[in-house]
């Protein structure tokens, strides 16, 4: 399975921009990036996704790199609420492999 | 609408008996995920179910572990003869139909912390 690598932990002060970083070299030409978020005590939540361009919802953007092996979530303003770990996954047929993520601290 | 719904929420054991846990998926969606998570840990792959296609077994760990899903729907997690190991969240996600393609995402519940005495 394809893998992802992505930082330990990260800290953000309230009211900035995040940008979470997230390697996948061994990515095959069908594989999406998909991003998800878990809270405390809760199951992961889905985040973005997105296959070669770069992709904006409610909740944040997604910034592909040219040749797909890295992307970034973005966060364009960090809130307390964000606080969570992020995941960051590669999904083709079949199955899903989750990393441990990053870990993001939000200061206000 | 209902999201993915799993029973019990919480679920204390003691060693050596069996257990049963159960996912109520989102309606309409084919493909069903097992996950497991250790304290602190990242999701572990267990089990993949795609419509009425062989499951996936590839990331149970024993076989002590097993899954079934019927009717396409319901799914029900059985592990046998508990250990303490065992003890860990067992997370449930659901997606439409993921047929040779990645562009649709999970959907999560919130898991049933297992604990092994």
């Amino acid at each position: 399975d394809a893998k992802t690598t992505q930082p330990n932990s990260m800290e953000s002060n309230e009211e900035e921009p995040v940008h979470l970083p997230c390697n996948h070299s061994t990515i095959s030409g069908t594989d999406y990036i998909h991003w998800y978020r878990q809270l405390p005590s809760q199951g992961p939540e889905y985040v973005i996704h997105g296959l070669t361009s770069n992709v904006n919802n409610r909740m944040a953007s997604l910034a592909i790199a040219e040749d797909r092996k890295s992307s970034t979530l973005i966060l364009h303003r960090a809130t307390l609420r964000d606080a969570a770990v992020y995941y960051c996954i590669l999904r083709g047929a079949g199955k899903s492999t989750f990393g441990d993520g990053t870990t993001l601290t939000v200061k206000p | 609408g209902a999201g993915v719904s799993q029973s019990p929420s919480n679920k204390v054991t003691e060693k050596g008996k069996d257990v049963e846990l159960r996912c109520d998926p989102i309606s309409g969606h084919t493909a069903l995920y097992w996950y497991r998570q250790s304290l602190g840990q990242g999701l572990e792959f267990l089990i993949y179910f795609q419509g009425n296609s062989a499951p996936d077994k590839s990331g149970l760990p024993s076989d002590r572990f097993s899954a079934e899903r019927t009717g396409g729907s319901v799914s029900t997690l059985t592990i046998q003869r508990t250990q303490q190991e065992d003890s860990a969240v067992y997370l449930c996600a659901s997606s439409i139909s993921n047929r040779g393609q990645g562009n649709q995402p999970q959907h999560f519940g919130d898991g049933t912390r297992l604990s092994i005495l």
